[in-house]
């Protein structure tokens, strides 16, 4: 199994730009978590769905962050506009519940919002 | 809600010795489920032991081991033995049961740089 993909690893963007992050999950999982990871906030979980529909979005920070999976085998998450301050890494991870099993972490996408 | 402390932002060992990283949780739940996550700087999250709380029995994973107080809610992570390639974050996390007040969510602690000297 390739594990959890994620692409790009890193992704440099001008203010007022839209990005696009994407994710594969490991397949057969049914759940997938969208993280960020900030030195000031530390990881912080933005959404997640199970079975392809969102069960939790309250930490998806403002409109301008939306996340999709409209197939068990991949999601994104967009940011638009993108501002400076949305700079971090961005983590997908996937998982089968309710086991006791931690969540597999793809490798992550490096934002950077100049 | 669920919050996990971890009090030592950095910690530093020697090649070979032993280090134990401290974690506390708080949480009104009876059943639930306690990690340790490993983040070297290549950001790559790495599950390194897992611990379920209505086991008493403390986790083991060759040179790691857990101390696991369910009643003073402390899950530290013992590393036996470090080797350089061990320095990195490590992040203690909690998730409770799809029945419990989480739904899921695996809550993490602001993480514990560790530092391994040759």
């Amino acid at each position: 199994d390739a594990g959890v993909i994620q692409s790009p690893r890193h992704e440099v963007t001008e203010m007022g730009q839209e990005v696009t992050l994407r994710c594969k999950p490991i397949s057969g999982h049914d759940y997938l978590f969208w993280y960020r990871q900030t030195m000031m906030r530390g990881l912080e979980l933005l959404i997640y769905f199970n079975n392809n529909v969102p069960i939790d979005d309250s930490g998806m920070p403002e409109d301008r962050f939306s996340a999709k999976m409209p197939n068990a085998s991949f999601s994104t998450l967009k940011i638009q506009p993108s501002e400076p301050r949305d700079s971090a890494v961005y983590f997908c991870a996937s998982s089968l519940l309710p086991t006791g099993e931690g969540y597999t972490f793809g490798s992550g996408t490096r934002l950077t919002v100049v | 809600a669920q919050t996990v402390t971890q009090s030592q932002p950095e910690m530093s060992v020697q090649e070979a010795e032993t280090v134990t990283l401290s974690c506390t949780y708080d949480t009104s739940e009876s059943d639930y489920y306690l990690f340790w996550y490993k983040q070297p700087p290549s950001r790559q999250m790495i599950l390194v032991i897992r611990q379920e709380a209505y086991k008493q029995q403390n986790a083991t994973e060759n040179r790691f081991s857990v101390n696991f107080q369910k009643a003073a809610k402390s899950f530290s992570l013992k590393i036996s033995d470090s080797q350089l390639g061990d320095a990195a974050m490590y992040f203690c996390a909690y998730r409770g049961t799809l029945f419990g007040g989480s739904q899921g969510n695996l809550i993490f602690g602001k993480g514990t740089k560790l530092s391994v000297k040759p």
